[in-house]
This record gives structure tokens, C-alpha cells and sequence, in this order.
């Protein structure tokens, strides 16, 4: 079942806009991770935050999360037409124990459009 | 290329038959994952691998489903007499020992049951 909830579906923007997608999810997590999808490259790894973490930086891309309200959002900065993929946000709930051992729930994704 | 490795790119087989795929995961990885993505949804977890261990199974993969890593190497998910429903995207993931979590994916394989 997927845990992750984006919004939006879809999102279209031009090339110099930020694009700011969200994330819901249900269970406590370990960490939270971004993944990039497109036909050329397959999924790629973006962005990892930690549960007791709250903002991330990394290039163009900045990741929060509110672990009291469950969500989280992923912002790009000055997009590029390069941009445009699904991305998805995938929680990492761990073990009992909450170690992480990297079994990942991916919401439906949000596919972004960058017009040139 | 370094990165994890899948073949077949793209299987069509018809209903009933059984197939194979095989994923190599960036060398010094020792966990291995399966995911089965279908149009418009994201990956879901089929069954994680530390080593050669199989440590966890979901609940998604009915007893057609096998998969294995002889060796803690690559690793092989074979499904069983298989149906239109099996028709999916197969990825293979890899990460490397406990302290990084992120995961590598393969380019995955398209399985088309006709």
C-alpha cells in the first residue's frame, strides 16, 4: 500500500519558477527521502531528512518536515526545463526498533512540468 | 558503468509462462531490493536482501514470486505461471552498509504478460 500522499499530481511551470511539491504520510518514519523519475535515468535519489530533523538543504533543493503534522515538502529553486520528471517521496518507517534497514513506501508522485 | 545493472530491459511473455530477472548491484552494496512499479504509481516493496539474506517479504508477493541472491551477489526474481496483473515495471535497488540509507535503482524491467 502506498503510504505517501503527493500534492500536487502535476504540477506546470516556467523555467526560472519554484516548484514546491508535498507529502503526507501515515506512520511514524526513520527518515524520509525524495527520489527524482524520468525515462532517461530511472529513479534517482535526491534527498534524505532524518525524523529529527526539520530542514535540508541541497543544491537547488530544499526538504522540511514536520514530523507532529506527518508531511513533508520539497522546494526547487529556479527550475530548469531539466527539471521536469516525477518525483516521489519515500518514508522509511524502520524496524521495531526504529533502525532504518532502507524498506522504502513511495507515494503516487508528482509530476512536474518545466516549460522552457 | 558502476551503477546496478538489470536484464532483460524488457520481457513479453504470455500468460502462464514463467520468467526470470536478474539484477547486479553496485559492488560493495550489501543490501538489495525488489520493487514493482505499475503506470502512474510509485515503486512498491516486493522483498529487501542484506547480504544473502532475505529478510523481509511483502505481503504483495504470492507464492509465484521467488527471489534469491546466491552469494550475497546479484540477485535473481523469478515469478511463476505468470498473469496479465504480473504486467509491471521490476526495479532492483541497492544501498550500501547501515549508516546510508539512500538506494540505487536499476533501470528496471518491463514485463509484458499477453
Amino acid at each position: 500500500s502506498q503510504q505517501g500522499e503527493e500534492d500536487p499530481q502535476a504540477l506546470s511551470i516556467q523555467e526560472g519558477e519554484n516548484a514546491t511539491m508535498n507529502c503526507s504520510y501515515k506512520t511514524s518514519i526513520n527518515n524520509l527521502q525524495w527520489y527524482r523519475q524520468n525515462s532517461g535515468r530511472g529513479l534517482v535519489h535526491l534527498i534524505l531528512i532524518r525524523s529529527n530533523e526539520r530542514e535540508k538543504h541541497s543544491g537547488r533543493l530544499r526538504v522540511t518536515l514536520d514530523t507532529s503534522k506527518k508531511s513533508s515538502s520539497l522546494l526547487i529553486t529556479a527550475s530548469r526545463a531539466a527539471d521536469t520528471a516525477s518525483y516521489f517521496c519515500a518514508t522509511d518507517a524502520g524496524n521495531a526498533g526504529g533502525t532504518s534497514y532502507g524498506k522504502l513506501t513511495f507515494g503516487q508522485g508528482t509530476i512536474l512540468t518545466v516549460h522552457p | 558503468d558502476t551503477g546496478v545493472s538489470q536484464d532483460p530491459r524488457h520481457k513479453i511473455t504470455k500468460r502462464g509462462q514463467n520468467v526470470t530477472f536478474r539484477c547486479d548491484p553496485i559492488s560493495e552494496h550489501n543490501r538489495l531490493y525488489w520493487y514493482r512499479q505499475t503506470l502512474g504509481q510509485g515503486p512498491e516493496f516486493l522483498t529487501y536482501f542484506q547480504n544473502e539474506a532475505q529478510l523481509e517479504k511483502s505481503r504483495l508477493l504470492s507464492d509465484r514470486f521467488s527471489a534469491e541472491r546466491p552469494k550475497g551477489s546479484f540477485s535473481t526474481l523469478e515469478i511463476q505461471r505468470t498473469e496479465q496483473g504480473d504486467s509491471a515495471m521490476y526495479l532492483c535497488a541497492s544501498s550500501p552498509p547501515a549508516g546510508a540509507y539512500e538506494q540505487y535503482f536499476g533501470p528496471g524491467t518491463r514485463l509484458t504478460v499477453t
